[in-house]
């Protein structure tokens, strides 16, 4: 079974308004990533959370981790149509450079 | 850097082809992965490769397909003979050993089989 599932499969909101995402996984990890993926194209990383980190910021982005209840958040603040993508959380095992990909957020903007 | 680079962009074949994807990474990136993507299993893991040498194969689907990588700029992934229920978005995707392990993914191959 997937390591991360993603909490709501899909998501729609308004231009302006936040968009918070929810990943739980299962074992222990070496780190959390959170990729965005638009329509037709490759998977594109956003940001990198250890596990030893709690939480960590980039632009509009903030990721939190919470190791003992094995879940993390990603926020997307005054989102915009542009952030109209699936977004997936993976899981670094201490395994070298495997990932292991959740099933996705669907984020709809409406402008 | 051009970026990972993936060929062919989409690929449509009969049940019974032989079919060939290819990779190449980013240049001094060490780590290759290869996944499929489909509505109904995600992003599945099929194989990863670590300086040339494959590391964990088993994600591979079954005897079909195989994978190869013989040198650190070039990967192939063969399906052969492919079926109907192989149509899926192919993704290669390499990081660098150092880490932080984020992973540089292609646009893809988009597989159908007919």
């Amino acid at each position: 079974s997937q390591q991360g599932e993603e909490d709501p499969q899909a998501l729609s909101i308004q231009e302006g308004e936040n968009a918070t995402m929810n990943c739980s996984y299962k074992t222990s990890i070496n780190n959390l990533q959170w990729y965005r993926q638009n329509s037709g194209r490759g998977l594109v990383h956003l940001i990198l959370i250890r596990s030893n980190e709690r939480e960590k910021h980039s632009g509009r982005l903030r990721v939190t981790l919470d190791t003992s209840k094995k879940s993390s958040s990603l926020l997307i603040t005054a989102s915009r149509a542009a952030d109209t993508a699936s977004y997936f959380c993976a899981t670094g095992l201490n395994q070298g450079g495997k990932l292991i990909f959740g099933q996705g957020t669907e984020l709809s903007v409406k402008p | 850097d051009a970026g990972v680079i993936q060929s062919p962009r989409h690929e449509v074949t009969e049940m019974g082809q032989e079919v060939t994807l290819r990779c190449k990474p980013i240049s001094g990136h060490d780590y290759l992965f290869w996944y499929r993507q489909t509505m109904m299993r995600g992003l599945e893991l099929l194989i990863y490769f670590n300086n040339n040498v494959p590391i964990d194969d088993s994600g591979m689907p079954e005897d079909r397909f195989s994978a190869k990588m013989p040198n650190a700029s070039f990967s192939t992934l063969k399906i052969q003979p492919s079926e109907p229920r192989d149509s899926a978005v192919y993704f290669c995707a390499s990081s660098f050993r150092a880490g932080p392990y984020e992973q540089y993914f292609g646009p893809g191959t988009r597989l159908t089989v007919t």
